[in-house]
């Protein structure tokens, strides 16, 4: 079965500050995707940025990047130049299983402070 | 329309009660998934379909719970006989294929009381 684990339930930076989140999966797929997904209190949720497991190269989304490490399988998000703006419950992603299903860990509440 | 639609937004429900959740996806996504979110907590996986059949229904929590999406397209998750705990918000996303960008819906926050 595929998990994912945050083991950051709370997290806070100043802004201008990097901050880095964690993540861990275990997954028996070859094949897979890995999200980060914002959560703002609002509530919908919206794609920071994802990585084809098959890249090596890490993604990056403007102030967004992910430290991925396939053999630990590890999948990290840094947050360049925080801003009041990321406050945000952040849950880290995967795709796994032949049928596609998508699942999500536990979540990390981030609070940037002015 | 431009993204995943889901209604109602709010429902208050007795103890008891059927209720019928609501999710229009974007037009012609192949993907959708279904995910219970407790307060503070992850989406917790419900069931998934692609375009008619549904795949995975291995999230939903006892058989008082049922999906269904007969054309495709819009999906409706059913909760029989409501009790305390289905209390949460549900959240409809849709994709084009598997394995890419799933978009989300605002959710309906359902109260059974």
């Amino acid at each position: 079965a595929q998990t994912v684990t945050q083991s950051q339930p709370e997290m806070s930076v100043q802004e201008a500050e990097t901050v880095t989140l964690s993540c861990t999966y275990d997954t028996s797929e070859s094949n897979y995707y890995l999200f980060w997904y914002k959560q703002p209190p609002s509530r919908q949720m919206i794609l920071v940025i994802r990585q084809e497991a098959y890249k090596q190269q890490n993604a990056t989304e403007n102030r967004f990047s992910v430290n991925f490490q396939k053999a630990a399988k590890s999948f990290s998000l840094k947050i360049s130049d925080s801003q009041l703006g990321d406050t945000a419950m952040y849950f880290c992603g995967t795709y796994g299983g032949s049928q596609g299903n998508l699942i999500f860990g536990k979540g990390t509440k981030l609070s940037v402070k002015p | 329309g431009a993204g995943v639609s889901q209604s109602p937004r709010y429902k208050v429900a007795k103890r008891g009660q059927d209720v019928a959740l609501r999710c229009d996806p974007i037009s012609g996504h192949v993907s959708l998934f279904w995910y219970q979110q407790a307060l503070g907590q992850g989406p917790e996986f419900l069931t998934y379909f692609q375009n008619e059949a549904q795949l995975d229904k291995s999230g939903l929590p006892s058989d008082r719970f049922f999906a269904e999406r007969p054309e495709g397209s819009v999906s409706t998750l059913k909760i029989q006989r409501t009790q305390q705990e289905d209390s949460a918000v549900y959240l409809c996303a849709s994709s084009v294929l598997g394995r890419t960008e799933a978009f989300f819906g605002q959710g309906t926050r359902l109260t059974v009381v």
